[in-house]
């Protein structure tokens, strides 16, 4: 079934330490995204990608890293620099970053400080 | 300013009771999109419904309907005999151009918890 894979469900991190929470897609779609939601809270976007070796910082990249050296695949790193990194992290996609398409979203990773 | 409010942060109706979520938004473009997602406990966003700004008719799925108003900036949602499986934190969402492209910003609400009780 096509869709939207994250890895690993559930992720600890230590102090200094950087994580990459992997997204996978086959969808087919051109545009991907990384959201962090705290709670209470809605959504926040991290970074997008609107195609492959390409990719935008959203409003709270500070702490954060991503690559999309592949149409499938984008990756997110959670660096020692992202002092307060404990949130569920969601990726999406969608056919393309144009202002109609629905995002397609996997069902999380969430992550904690050990 | 918050872009898209949810007022409602939680909502408890017993089953078969109907429920509405208030959405209410705010942009300066003319040309703009609105969307409902619903997130169950198991976590992933699942997308119920889109609606552009040009087209203020209200629609209906079984359950669902949503009321459109562009003069009040409000999208609401609506669930008629809720069921248990209704459960679940509901966004609502605005997608707007993003600096000067066709990038699509998506702006989400804070969300609303549903719960609905047998």
């Amino acid at each position: 079934d096509g869709g939207i894979t994250q890895s690993p469900k559930y992720l600890f991190r230590k102090e200094g330490q950087n994580v990459t929470l992997s997204c996978e897609q086959n969808l087919n779609h051109d545009a991907m995204y990384w959201y962090r939601q705290d709670p209470g809270q809605g959504l926040r976007l991290i970074y997008y990608s609107q195609i492959v070796n390409d990719f935008q910082k959203g409003d709270i990249a500070e702490g954060y890293s991503v690559s999309r050296e592949k149409k499938e695949s984008f990756p997110l790193t959670v660096t020692s620099a992202q002092k307060n990194p404990t949130a569920f992290y969601l990726c999406a996609s969608s056919m393309s970053a144009y202002i109609n398409q629905p995002q397609h979203f996997g069902d999380g990773t969430r992550l904690s400080i050990l | 300013a918050q872009k898209v409010t949810q007022a409602q942060t939680e909502i408890s109706v017993v089953e078969k009771e109907d429920v509405t979520l208030d959405c209410v938004y705010e942009t300066r473009d003319t040309t703009y999109y609105l969307f409902w997602y619903k997130q169950p406990p198991s976590g992933e966003l699942v997308f119920l419904i889109r609606r552009n700004s040009f087209d203020e008719q209200n629609e209906i799925s079984g359950r669902y309907s949503w009321n459109f108003q562009k003069s009040t900036s409000s999208f609401n949602f609506t669930i008629t005999a809720s069921q248990v499986v209704d459960s679940a934190v509901y966004f609502c969402a605005l997608s707007e151009f993003s600096g000067g492209t066709s990038y699509g910003k998506l702006t989400f609400g804070q969300g609303t918890i549903l719960t609905v009780h047998p």
